[in-house]
């Protein structure tokens, strides 16, 4: 079974630019959440997604959106990058119900200078 | 708000000590309290989930357990292997689903 997928493995952006990243989950699970882990900090949550739409959302400003697509995969946009977004930005999938684990994909190492 | 603090921050042991580590937490409702273990520059890897008080997991070397306020993570005869940061994320009631992670404890075992 195929595990929770994540593009690209590193992104290099500037300063001011967009960044998308991309979460494909398990076959099967319709949640997804995003997580930002900077370095020394522990995973801060982001998004939720459930079934298409945004269930909850963290204490991030809201340059920071994304959504969720038909097939369950989503995408996490970050417009007017900042320095201290430089983070790994981390995917993970459960079934609807949420009492299973979080599966989490290996993560996207954004770097913005 | 929910909250959750992992101690001590770092822990470095010899292999074949046994040690724990301490997951506090205050959250409303709890829905599962989760382990994870996160090797550097990857995703978390999942271990244990405890429901209610007085449960117990083991995996391998790895025993969890769950108080109404804390969990412990037991590690018994540790190897090299097991060096890695070790996160507790308990999730609260209600229908939000999200996960609070503490800030994990690195541990490191020597050889």
């Amino acid at each position: 079974e195929a595990g929770v997928t994540q593009s690209p493995t590193h992104l290099i952006k500037t300063r001011g630019q967009q960044a998308t990243l991309r979460c494909s989950p398990i076959s099967g699970h319709t949640s997804v959440y995003w997580y930002q882990q900077a370095l020394g900090l522990g995973l801060q949550f982001l998004l939720w997604y459930d079934e298409g739409e945004e269930r909850n959302r963290g204490n991030f400003p809201p340059r920071f959106s994304g959504r969720q697509f038909p097939n369950y995969s989503s995408e996490l946009n970050v417009n007017a990058l900042e320095l201290e977004d430089s983070a790994l930005y981390l995917c993970a999938s459960s079934l609807g119900t949420g009492r299973v684990g979080y599966t989490f994909g290996s993560g996207t190492r954004l770097t913005v200078v | 708000e929910d909250q959750v603090t992992q101690s001590p921050e770092a822990l470095r042991l010899q292999e074949g000590e046994s040690s724990s580590l301490n997951c506090s937490y205050t959250v409303s409702g709890l829905r599962g309290l989760f382990w994870y273990r996160q090797d550097p520059g990857k995703g978390p890897e999942f271990l244990f989930t405890l429901y209610s008080a007085g449960e117990e997991k083991e995996k391998e070397r790895l025993k969890a357990t769950l108080t109404k306020k804390e969990s412990f993570l037991h590690i018994t005869a540790p190897k090299p292997e097991d060096s890695a940061t070790y996160l507790c994320a308990p999730r609260g009631g209600g229908s939000n689903y999200k996960l609070t992670f503490g800030k994990g404890t690195l541990l490191t075992v020597n050889p």
